[in-house]
């Protein structure tokens, strides 16, 4: 079965500065996608970015990129010039094709504070 | 588009009572599932449907859970008779079968079992 494991269950940073969350996640398969969401206050779901197994390239999303690492099994995000809104709960999410069963596993999550 | 749908957003109840939550997945997606968010446990899957059928319900955690999809735009999570371990954050989220492979989830319901 896939696990996610973020080990970090807090994080602080500055605003302006730069900041990465870690992921780790154990599987046997090739094909499937990584996802990073962010959980306001609010609970509300919101998809930060997303990453193809099957791509080399690390995604990047304006002031979010990631640091893919297919073999070591690890999906990290850096968040670069931190905005006061960047506070939230961030959860890294594995999902394997829709084909296979397109469920959601999620790590235990990451809580972010960024500090005016 | 209005975005996945859920009611209600909080819902307070005594431990024994039926309670239904309710979830209208975006048009034209494919694919409904319904998560379950607890501290101690997190984010955790209870039950998928592609195309109006149960797929996958190994999540669900026992009897009194029970969840059905009626038709492309409406589903109910159901638990009866409810406990307070029932406490939680019920997501409902969509996906259609192909394309960015994006779940988009509506905004939760906090069910408290008292």
């Amino acid at each position: 079965a896939q696990t996610v494991t973020q080990s970090q269950p807090e994080m602080s940073v500055q605003e302006a500065e730069t900041v990465t969350l870690s992921c780790t996640y154990d599987t046997s398969e090739s094909d499937y996608y990584l996802f990073w969401y962010k959980q306001p206050p609010s609970r509300q779901m919101i998809l930060v970015i997303r990453q193809e197994a099957y791509k080399q390239q690390n995604a990047t999303e304006n002031r979010f990129s990631v640091n893919f690492q297919k073999a070591a099994k690890s999906f990290s995000l850096k968040i670069s010039d931190s905005q006061l809104g960047d506070a939230a709960m961030y959860f890294c999410a594995y999902r394997r094709p829709l084909s296979q069963g397109g469920k959601l596993i999620f790590g235990q999550g990451t809580e972010l504070s960024v500090k005016p | 588009d209005a975005g996945v749908i859920q009611s209600p957003r909080h819902e307070v109840t005594e431990m024994g009572q039926e309670v239904t939550l309710r979830c209208k997945p975006i048009s034209g997606h494919d694919y409904l599932f319904w998560y379950r968010q607890t501290m101690m446990r997190g984010l955790e899957l209870l039950i998928y449907f592609n195309n109006n059928v149960p797929i996958d319900d190994s999540g669900m955690p026992e009897d009194r859970f029970s969840a059905k999809m009626p038709n492309a735009s409406f589903s109910t999570l159901k638990i009866q008779p409810s406990e307070p371990r029932d406490s939680a954050v019920y997501f409902c989220a969509s996906n259609r079968a192909s394309g960015s492979n994006e779940q988009f989830f509506g905004p939760g319901t906090r069910l408290t079992v008292l």
